[in-house]
């Protein structure tokens, strides 16, 4: 059972702005454990999209940033085009060593 | 540019023990960083399963530890998973991947095998 909550879905028309949030704790991102954000783009391995709360790697357009406060951390995608529609997790690690993704969110362009 | 590439059987029976390997191309496994299993049911959700690092220390997910093992092979520049006593429940598109050790994120990922634990 995953210990980082988001929203299962969330939509928005093409140019629009959306953002996904990551709720955490005390033990996880609340503790300072960066959080990393991954793509899943449907029948394919989950891509980095950003790493340590707010960094993207090359490649990726700057429509996405992460940010980070407190036990929560949120993906925003501005200008969303078609080609966003997937699946977000956000992954972040805890005072156990473990790692911890999120549950999961499901971005729909309308 | 590195590849990592899993192999091993699709179909497992309910009991046995579940084994795959990740081919890593492009890169020492032996340079640094760590090396880990992650695993996706059908329809559902990413659950890590363990990590190793270069030098062999092993981390393992709290609900699976009793079950797992993460191995490296430098010499063939891979790393493994054994699973023992599957059920159903472990049937799922097993992921392997680099977990840089300074940012704690997964960079590079293979493409993923589906295993099925059927009879």
């Amino acid at each position: 059972q995953s210990v980082l909550t988001q929203p299962p879905s969330v939509s928005g028309a093409p140019g629009q702005r959306v953002s996904i949030s990551c709720t955490g704790s005390s033990s996880n991102i609340g503790a300072g454990f960066d959080v990393h954000w991954y793509q899943q783009l449907p029948g394919t391995a989950p891509k980095l999209l950003i790493f340590a709360d707010t960094n993207r790697p090359s490649g990726v357009p700057d429509r996405f940033s992460g940010s980070k406060s407190g036990t929560s951390a949120s993906l925003a995608i501005s200008g969303l085009e078609a080609e966003d529609e997937a699946d977000y997790y956000c992954q972040s690690s805890d005072l156990s060593l473990s790692v911890s993704f999120g549950t999961g969110t499901k971005v729909t362009v309308l | 540019q590195v590849q990592l590439q899993e192999s091993g059987p699709g179909l497992v029976k309910p009991s046995e023990t579940l084994s795959l390997s990740c081919g890593v191309s492009g890169y020492s496994i032996s340079n640094g960083d760590y090396w880990a299993w992650i695993r996706q049911p059908p329809g559902k959700g990413l659950d890590w399963i363990a990590t190793i690092s270069y030098g062999g220390v092993t981390q393992y997910s709290p609900s699976l530890k009793s079950r797992v093992t993460i191995s490296l092979d430098t010499s063939k520049n891979h790393f493994s998973l054994r699973l023992r006593s599957v059920t159903a429940a472990d049937t799922a598109i097993y992921y392997c991947a680099r977990l840089t050790v300074s940012g704690q994120h997964f960079d590079y990922w293979g493409q993923g095998a589906l295993v099925t634990v059927s009879s």
